[in-house]
């Protein structure tokens, strides 16, 4: 079965810091992988996705993450955190042969100033 | 609204009562999906509608749930005689068809069971 795993389950950086979070998934075939924040009393919005091509995609609010086949990992980078970042991100792929996503159990961000 | 809109943002129940949550997707979405947030963990797929085809219940933890989208527009989850462990925010969804991937959610409706 596919999965999607978050090693870190919360992360505290401060701000201005660089920010990297991880996301490694079991699936037999190239994913459709994306990641999603979640800021505190508002819905999950769609930060970045990737289905194929180039493995760096860049994403709203100055996220990127980079794809890589040979660690099943697509894991979200930021070079510079600002405090309006705290929130919880999410990884997420398509399961193959459907269009549902799944989710990885999250990771919460803290900003310290 | 511009947005997935749910109802009600916060339901508190007794054990074994029914619970109606419901969906309004965003305009010109043909997909729809349900999710449930417990505390502490990730977004569990519940079911998924696309258009007129038959939806995908394969989420659903039991059979005390059920979903049904009348009109392929709003959604209404089911869940009967609820448990403590129904307990968690029940997450909506909507796509455009062809664009995977790509979910708008609404805020949520936190259910309390008691």
């Amino acid at each position: 079965a596919q999965s999607v795993t978050q090693p870190d389950i919360h992360i505290t950086v401060s701000e201005g810091a660089s920010l990297e979070l991880r996301c490694n998934y079991s699936y037999g075939a190239t994913p459709y992988l994306f990641w999603y924040v979640q800021s505190p009393g508002q819905g999950l919005q769609l930060l970045l996705k990737y289905f194929s091509g180039d493995t760096l995609v860049q994403g709203i609010k100055g996220f990127e993450a980079e794809f890589k086949r040979s660690q099943s990992s697509f894991n979200l980078r930021k070079p510079s955190v600002h405090w309006s970042d705290a929130a919880e991100y999410f990884c997420a792929v398509v399961q193959e042969g459907r269009r549902a996503l799944t989710f990885g159990s999250g990771t919460r961000l803290q900003v310290q100033p | 609204g511009a947005g997935v809109s749910q109802s009600p943002s916060n339901k508190v129940t007794e054990k074994g009562k029914d619970v109606e949550l419901r969906c309004d997707p965003i305009s010109g979405h043909t997909a729809l999906y349900w999710y449930r947030q417990s505390l502490g963990q990730g977004l569990e797929f519940l079911i998924y509608f696309q258009g007129n085809s038959a939806p995908d219940k394969s989420g659903l933890p039991s059979d005390r749930f059920s979903a049904e989208r009348t009109g392929g527009s709003v959604s209404t989850l089911t869940i009967q005689r609820t448990q403590q462990e129904d307990s968690a925010v029940y997450l909506c969804a909507s796509s455009l068809a062809g664009d995977t991937g790509e979910l708008f959610f609404g805020e949520g409706s936190r259910l309390t069971v008691l």
